[in-house]
């Protein structure tokens, strides 16, 4: 079993529509939960941050926590074509930052 | 977030030669860099865990005599990649940790695009 796990994708969405990226993680002493955004041929580039349950919302970005599920999500309203990207789903445990495998994301105009 | 440099951000070099990659905290001293690889389609996978004024920490499957880390201050990590082959042909991206405590998140470099031939 991988220890964090996301849907591949691609996941492909109209503009203006909303986005639902997910992630399990197996560690149940897991921290934190990261959302990351990485481009073609990009390093990845934050977008929020988790660590308790519920919902954390920023701008069009709200992650969910689910630690009794052992779930993280991430969803974008309003979607735009420059939110095509893949969105990696990082946890942090004692020691280090594991990342899933990312999920693409493709917004059609 | 902390502001990283990578140079250079792509190499292309012959199969068996050697290649550094520098990674530099602009505005703070890292004690702890993180160097990644990313095959194509594929996640970040942690290489090694490069400590200043001593030895780096690699994780299991990495070869510490081929990938060698040297994090000499606290502003400076290089990785050698030593005797390169194409399956080393890599995304090669160093991170540093942030927030208040070790191993909340990490700021990433512009990433190094490796290419043996």
């Amino acid at each position: 079993q991988k220890e964090v796990e996301q849907n591949s994708g691609p996941l492909s969405v109209p503009e203006g529509a909303i986005a639902s990226l997910n992630c399990t993680y197996s560690d149940r002493g897991s921290q934190s939960f990261f959302w990351y955004r990485q481009y073609s041929g990009k390093s990845p580039e934050l977008i929020m941050f988790i660590y308790s349950n519920g919902d954390k919302e920023d701008g069009r970005f709200t992650a969910q926590l689910n630690k009794a599920s052992q779930y993280v999500s991430l969803l974008i309203r309003d979607s735009q074509p420059s939110d095509s990207a893949t969105y990696l789903c990082a946890v942090t445990g004692n020691n280090d930052m594991r990342f899933g495998a990312g999920t693409r994301l493709t917004v059609k105009p | 977030g902390a502001v990283v440099s990578q140079h250079p951000s792509w190499v292309i070099c012959k199969s068996g030669t050697s290649v550094k990659i520098e990674c530099r905290s602009l505005d703070f001293q890292a004690t702890t860099m993180f160097w990644y690889r990313q095959f194509p389609k594929q996640s970040l996978m942690l290489m090694a865990t490069s400590n200043e004024g001593s030895k780096a920490t690699y994780e299991q499957g990495v070869e510490k005599d081929k990938f060698l880390i040297n994090h000499a201050s606290l502003t400076l990590s290089t990785l050698t990649v030593t005797s390169a082959h194409p399956e080393d042909s890599s995304f090669y991206i160093c991170s540093l940790p942030g927030g208040g405590s070790s191993y909340n998140e990490q700021f990433f470099g512009p990433g190094t695009r490796l290419t043996v031939l």
